[in-house]
């Protein structure tokens, strides 16, 4: 049980253009669900928590317009990098919590690869 | 000061071998601690949650020492599969975001 699933899990794109992140807990729902970004070598840095119906709340120095999130549902929430550029590059995660738990406990997706040209 | 930290590492042990990951918090109201284990270019997965007392799961054993704001795992009997980097993550007080730490590399040689 608890798995999240990401779509696509890597994506090279051209500097300017908009690339859609999915994120699906598949088998449980997820009122919550959080956006990370690593560089190589570097730890998870929590970019957004994203809520079922109502606006993500972004983590200092992360642009909510670059990065749109959306979470229309209990088992789907997406992230769009708007306009990206070449240091938009990374490794895109995203985690889900189990609702019915109430565990803090988060489960990950597999992550997508971003290179940007 | 980092919310989360951890020596970075690498940890190079022989196949067998009983080491120790250390790990320090800076905010007293976090209520939730964990252990994940990444391996490169893989998302992080759960090791085990760590509670007050203690808790053993096999050959993993972690402790959490609140007054000293200190978590700690040990691994006995080290194998190759234990390659990997340990990532210490702290809740967030009261909310529901978890705060991970650079992690610690390891890495079993034979």
């Amino acid at each position: 049980g608890a798995v999240v699933s990401q779509h696509p899990s890597w994506v090279i794109c051209k500097s300017g253009t908009s690339v859609k992140i999915e994120c699906r807990s598949l088998d449980f729902q997820a009122t919550t669900m959080f956006w990370y970004r690593q560089f190589p070598k570097q730890s998870l840095m929590l970019m957004a928590t994203s809520n079922e119906g109502s606006k993500a709340t972004y983590e200092q120095g992360v642009e909510k317009d670059k990065f749109l999130i959306n979470h229309a549902s209990l088992t789907l929430s997406t992230l769009t990098v708007t306009s990206a550029h070449p240091e938009d590059s990374s490794f895109y995660i995203c985690s889900a919590q189990d609702t019915g738990t109430g565990s803090y406990e988060q489960y990950f997706g597999p992550g997508t690869r971003l290179t940007v040209t | 000061r980092k919310e989360v930290e951890q020596d970075p590492g690498p940890f190079n042990v022989p196949e067998g071998a009983t080491v120790a990951f250390n790990c320090t918090y800076s905010n007293s109201a976090s209520q939730s601690f964990f252990w994940y284990r990444q391996d490169c270019r893989k998302e992080p997965k759960l090791l085990m949650s760590v509670y007050s007392s203690g808790n053993e799961d096999g050959r993993f054993t972690a402790q959490l020492n609140r007054a000293s704001q200190y978590i700690s795992l040990l691994i006995r009997d080290s194998k190759l599969s234990d390659s990997a980097t340990y990532l210490c993550v702290v809740g967030a007080g009261g909310y529901n975001k978890l705060i991970f730490g650079a992690g610690t590399r390891l890495a079993v040689h034979p």
